[in-house]
């Protein structure tokens, strides 16, 4: 059974370009969600999709965008980087809805 | 008031010492939680859901008490591979739309 993966694992951007991050949820898992985590903070829930729509959705700007395929992968997308966007974006699956998470490695974003 | 609080931290513990993580969440309507551990730069992990009967698992207790709005866990006989920061997680409602995370309370257990 193989777990949670993300790409890249690291990347560095520049203020106002867009980025695409992407994760591969663990099999069997349909339940995918995104978050933010800041240096020294808790994770901050970005959106949630589940069979492929958008299932719930943090206190993010709609420049932060995603989507899920049939498969239950699902990317991120950040346009218009903003220095503070900076961070550990962590992708998480789930079997099902509200049941414990399992977590990626995380992709570290760094803006300049 | 930040939906999930936890301990400040750090806790700097020696081996072998009982050492208790405290949390409070604000929305009553919360139905399920969790704690999670975390490493240095790695991503969190499931440590243990938490029940309303409590439950245990090995050095490890959990308690809720929704009345008070309150979760613990509890590490007995610390070891020096405990030493990461604890999350406590609330899920707001039963659709999993919003896994809510604490600040986290990072643990040093000490040699």
């Amino acid at each position: 059974e193989t777990g949670v993966t993300q790409s890249p694992t690291h990347l560095i951007k520049t203020r106002g370009q867009q980025v695409t991050l992407r994760c591969s949820s663990q099999s069997g898992h349909n339940t995918v969600s995104w978050y933010q985590q800041a240096l020294g903070q808790g994770p901050q829930f970005i959106f949630q999709y589940y069979r492929e729509e958008e299932n719930g959705r943090g206190n993010f700007p709609p420049r932060f965008s995603g989507l899920q395929f049939p498969n239950y992968s699902s990317e991120l997308n950040v346009n218009a980087l903003e220095l503070d966007d900076s961070a550990l974006y962590l992708c998480a699956s789930s079997p099902r809805q509200a049941y414990g998470y399992t977590f990626g490695s995380g992709t570290r974003l760094t803006v300049v | 008031r930040k939906e999930v609080e936890q301990d400040p931290g750090p806790f700097n513990v020696p081996e072998g010492a009982t050492v208790a993580f405290n949390c409070t969440y604000s929305n009553s309507a919360s139905q399920s939680f969790f704690w999670y551990r975390q490493d240095c730069r790695k991503e969190p992990k499931l440590l243990m859901s938490v029940y309303s009967s409590g439950n245990e698992d090995g050095r490890f207790t959990a308690q809720l008490n929704r009345a008070s709005q309150y979760i613990s866990l509890l590490i007995r006989d610390s070891k020096l591979s405990d030493s990461a920061t604890y999350l406590c997680v609330v899920n707001k409602d039963n659709y999993g739309q919003n896994f809510v995370f604490g600040p986290g309370t990072r643990l040093s257990v000490l040699p």
